[in-house]
């Protein structure tokens, strides 16, 4: 599975869009792009996944570029309790491996 | 419908001791996982399970042992309990691999 690179840690203004870069630079055609966040101390909670398309449901948007080399989690109004570490995966869709964690990206939403 | 449960929520053990992790989940699901994370890490997967009856290796699996013998429950066993084995264990279950869903987890110190 390709890997990813996400930067440490980000701060962003409450109400304000918070926008989570990953760099997926090696993905190939069949590997999905995954998000996870885990907020202090719990387990972490899946938000949203994606292939090429822009994806948007209740707590997000994703954003793919059209190479597929990067994409942008997108939260439209960050509240406080969306302070998290959030993850990307690449990860293929069919495949039979479960998804592997990195680091992640630790956001802090600051009032 | 209590999701993922994990028993216990804390234990301390010494050098040298045994003990079994165990994970519940009441939604029929065919996967099962388990993590570990250490301060300021990612997640790192440790063994999982397909179904009833199968495990397969993660990334760490080294010192533990499991196994899923009904399909709601799998337990994560540590033979003889080793201070790098201090952690917090987080366990998940999924229809599939990229939607998991995690119990609150179980903070483990051996000492």
């Amino acid at each position: 599975d390709a890997k990813t690179t996400q930067p440490p840690s980000m701060d962003c203004a409450e109400g304000r869009a918070a926008n989570l870069p990953c760099n997926h630079s090696t993905i190939s055609g069949n590997e999905y792009v995954y998000w996870y966040r885990q907020i202090h101390s719990q387990g972490p909670q899946y938000i949203i996944h994606g292939l090429k398309n822009n994806e948007t449901n209740e707590m997000a948007s994703l954003i793919i570029t059209e190479d597929r080399k990067s994409s942008t989690l997108i939260l439209p109004h960050a509240t406080l309790r969306d302070t998290a570490v959030y993850y990307c995966i690449v990860r293929v869709g069919s495949g039979n491996t479960p998804l592997v964690f990195g680091k992640g990206t630790r956001l802090s939403v600051i009032a | 419908n209590a999701g993922v449960t994990q028993t216990p929520k804390f234990r301390v053990l010494k050098t040298g001791q045994s003990m079994t992790l165990l994970c519940a989940q009441d939604m029929n699901h065919e996967y099962m996982y388990w993590y570990r994370q250490d301060p300021g890490m990612g997640l790192r997967l440790i063994h999982y399970s397909v179904g009833e009856g199968t495990t397969a290796k993660g990334e760490v699996p080294d010192g533990y042992n499991v196994s899923r013998l009904k399909k709601q429950n799998f337990l994560l066993g540590l033979e003889s309990a080793a201070p790098s084995q201090t952690s917090v264990y987080f366990c998940a279950s999924g229809q599939i691999h990229y939607e998991q869903y995690f119990g609150p987890g179980t903070r483990l110190t051996v000492t």
